[in-house]
């Protein structure tokens, strides 16, 4: 089974509308969590990690105004993209690490968002 | 700055065929490589992971590392339609306590019936 869920899957809406992802981590308690972006043809890009507890760490060239990221528990991470425009049409992965180095972290089936 | 660099493709390759994909990385002293597939609008999926030098097989599949050329690569054998994605080579660097993965921007792989 799924060992992380993320929500929704798929979001279409107007220009300056804020949309929120949730990612939970449904085996493991999460201390931290990866918040990936990925572009038509283009590579996953890692845009922050998120700490629970404290503030996440955002990667250079990611704004953190435009991509607010809360990790209120141990479970849950949300990501909120403010006032989306079409440019931030992507597909939103997280994922959840397991410390192990086999299998370095499980990805969440992702969320296709669509900006009009 | 960590780069990971594969030929986006794509490579088409008849069924029953190998296909060979490839990957070099930057980061002299990375240690964990990895191949994931990732299908159209899907998150990616773990196939393989390698850490020493030589082969490593599973099933239809073998890892090669040489990290003296910082170059991995990844071997299909008997190559099926269902193995038509997108491949990404992936390196993982530990980050405080956790591991981190610099991706390619993945091999597009189309498998001809």
């Amino acid at each position: 089974g799924a060992v992380v869920s993320q929500h929704p899957s798929r979001v279409i809406c107007k220009s300056g509308t804020s949309v929120k992802i949730e990612c939970r981590s449904l085996d493991f308690q999460a201390t931290t969590m990866f918040w990936y972006r990925q572009f038509p043809k283009q590579s996953l890009m890692l845009m922050a990690t998120s700490n629970e507890g404290s503030k996440a760490t955002y990667e250079q060239g990611v704004e953190k105004d435009k991509f607010l990221i809360n990790h209120a528990s141990l479970t849950l991470s949300t990501l909120t993209v403010t006032s989306a425009h079409p440019e931030d049409s992507s597909f939103y992965i997280c994922s959840v690490p397991t410390g192990t180095v086999n299998q370095p972290q499980h990805f969440g089936d992702g969320t296709r968002l669509s900006i009009l | 700055q960590k780069e990971v660099e594969q030929n986006s493709g794509p490579l088409s390759v008849p069924e029953g065929a190998i296909a060979s994909l490839n990957c070099t990385y930057s980061d002299r002293g990375s240690q964990s490589f990895f191949w994931y597939r990732q299908y159209s609008g899907k998150s990616p999926e773990l196939i393989m992971s390698i850490y020493s030098n030589g082969d490593k097989e599973d099933g239809r599949f073998t890892a090669q590392l040489n990290k003296a050329s910082q170059y991995v690569s990844l071997l299909i054998r008997d190559s099926q339609p269902s193995d038509s994605a997108t491949y990404l080579c992936a390196v993982a660097g530990r980050v405080a306590g956790s591991y981190q993965l610099t991706f390619g921007k993945g091999t597009k792989l189309s498998v001809i019936p």
